[in-house]
Order: structure tokens, then C-alpha cells, then sequence
């Protein structure tokens, strides 16, 4: 019911670009993208729901494929501030009220 | 306004033992949900509290269990202590128990379960 992460780690140059996806066995209500620094708590980046709505970041964007039960979170331009472990929560259904997160990707930004 | 906060910061405990966990939700949320992260992990969820009353619970067995006050700050309450226990418990809260709602983390508690 976890939801799989991939890649697992990037390593990128300050300014690339990265995507990282987020993938479900399970059809979704909505996914939830946060950020974990080392030492720190999460913090939320953007939320999206099934039929389009989105909520978050301004800097950050995101899909969400229903059918494929699906949702990539898009980084472009990375700046250093960005790195950190990067975290999809699912929930199976409106009401469900309980988020499965994976198990993180590690994005690592370099200068 | 004032954050999630959570107490203690760090907790060292022996097998066999009961724990504690307190937080503090933020200025006007009246949801608490709970989650425990192994090192290298994602947070799992353990449950969630809306409005003083369960609503929700994630694969964990009843020695953990929670409670939530008027005040809408919380605690989890874990008893027997395992060795597996050990880990980063978080806490958030979010404005309201629906999906559309982000939720704020504290800094967490870290057990280590001796």
C-alpha cells in the first residue's frame, strides 16, 4: 500500500532540473508532496486532489495522474535551498483520513 | 502565530517501559495526526485525533494509544516498549480533518528504546 518513490537519490548542479515520482498500487484521492531537511520536520509543498485541484508552492510544480494512479513533483532550476528528502503522501479515499507516505527520495543540489 | 511544538526533544527509555509524547497543535487546528519515522524512512502513520476524537488509525498495535484535549494538543502514549520502538514520532496538525488540508509538523520526539 506504500506508495514507491523514484529515483531514490539525484545529485544535481545548482540551476538543473529534476523530477520525482510518486506511483500507487492503490487508486488515489489525493497526493501530497512535503520536504525533509536533516534534523528538521517535513514541510509541506503542495497537495493534489482527484479532478485537478492543486494547493501549494509557488515555485514548485506537480501532476497528478488519476488513471495511472500517478504524480510527479517538478523542481526546475534548483537552487541549494532545495535539497533535502523528498516525501509523496497518498490517501486512498476522501475521508480516509490517513496519509501512507513512501519511502523518500533524496535530492542532493551541489554548486 | 506559534507553531506545532512537541515534548520531550529526546527520550531515552528501556524495554518494557511506558512513554509519553506531548504536542502542541497550532494557533486554530483541531487536528492532530501521528506519525513514527525510522531512520531512512517515511513517516507512518499511527492516528489522527479531530475535534477530541479519534479519526483514524494506521498498523499499530493498541499499546500505542492517544488522546486529544479541548485545547486540541495531544498526546501519544505508548506502553510495554520494544526495542522496534525506537524512532522520530511527529506530530502534525492541519485546520481541519479533510484532505485538501496541509499539515504542519513539529520537530518531533526522537525515543531511543534501550
Amino acid at each position: 500500500q506504500q506508495p514507491v518513490q523514484s529515483p531514490q537519490a539525484v545529485i544535481l548542479r545548482e540551476g538543473e532540473d529534476a523530477v520525482i515520482n510518486c506511483s500507487s498500487s492503490k487508486a488515489l484521492y489525493s497526493v501530497h508532496w512535503y520536504r525533509q531537511k536533516h534534523g528538521e520536520a517535513p514541510v509541506f509543498l503542495m497537495i493534489l486532489l482527484k479532478g485537478g485541484e492543486q494547493k501549494g508552492h509557488e515555485k514548485i510544480s506537480a501532476s497528478f495522474n488519476e488513471k495511472k494512479q500517478q504524480s510527479s513533483l517538478y523542481l526546475t532550476a534548483s537552487q541549494l535551498s532545495y535539497s533535502g528528502t523528498y516525501f509523496c503522501g497518498t490517501e486512498i479515499g476522501q475521508g480516509a483520513q490517513k496519509l501512507v507516505f513512501g519511502q523518500g527520495t533524496r535530492l542532493t543540489i551541489n554548486p | 502565530e506559534t507553531g506545532v511544538t512537541q515534548s520531550p526533544t529526546h527520550l531515552i527509555k528501556t524495554r518494557g517501559q511506558q512513554v509519553t509524547l506531548r504536542c502542541s497543535s497550532q494557533s486554530g487546528h483541531n487536528t492532530v495526526s501521528w506519525y513514527q519515522q525510522a531512520l531512512g524512512q517515511g513517516p507512518q502513520f499511527i492516528f489522527q485525533y479531530y475535534r477530541e476524537e479519534k479519526n483514524g488509525r494506521g498498523n499499530f498495535p493498541p499499546r500505542f494509544s492517544g488522546l486529544q484535549f479541548p485545547n486540541y494538543s495531544s498526546e501519544l502514549n505508548v506502553n510495554a516498549l520494544e526495542l522496534d520502538d525506537s524512532a522520530l514520532y511527529l506530530c502534525a496538525s492541519s485546520l481541519d480533518a479533510g484532505g485538501y488540508n496541509e499539515q504542519f509538523f513539529g520537530p518531533g520526539t526522537r525515543l531511543t528504546v534501550l
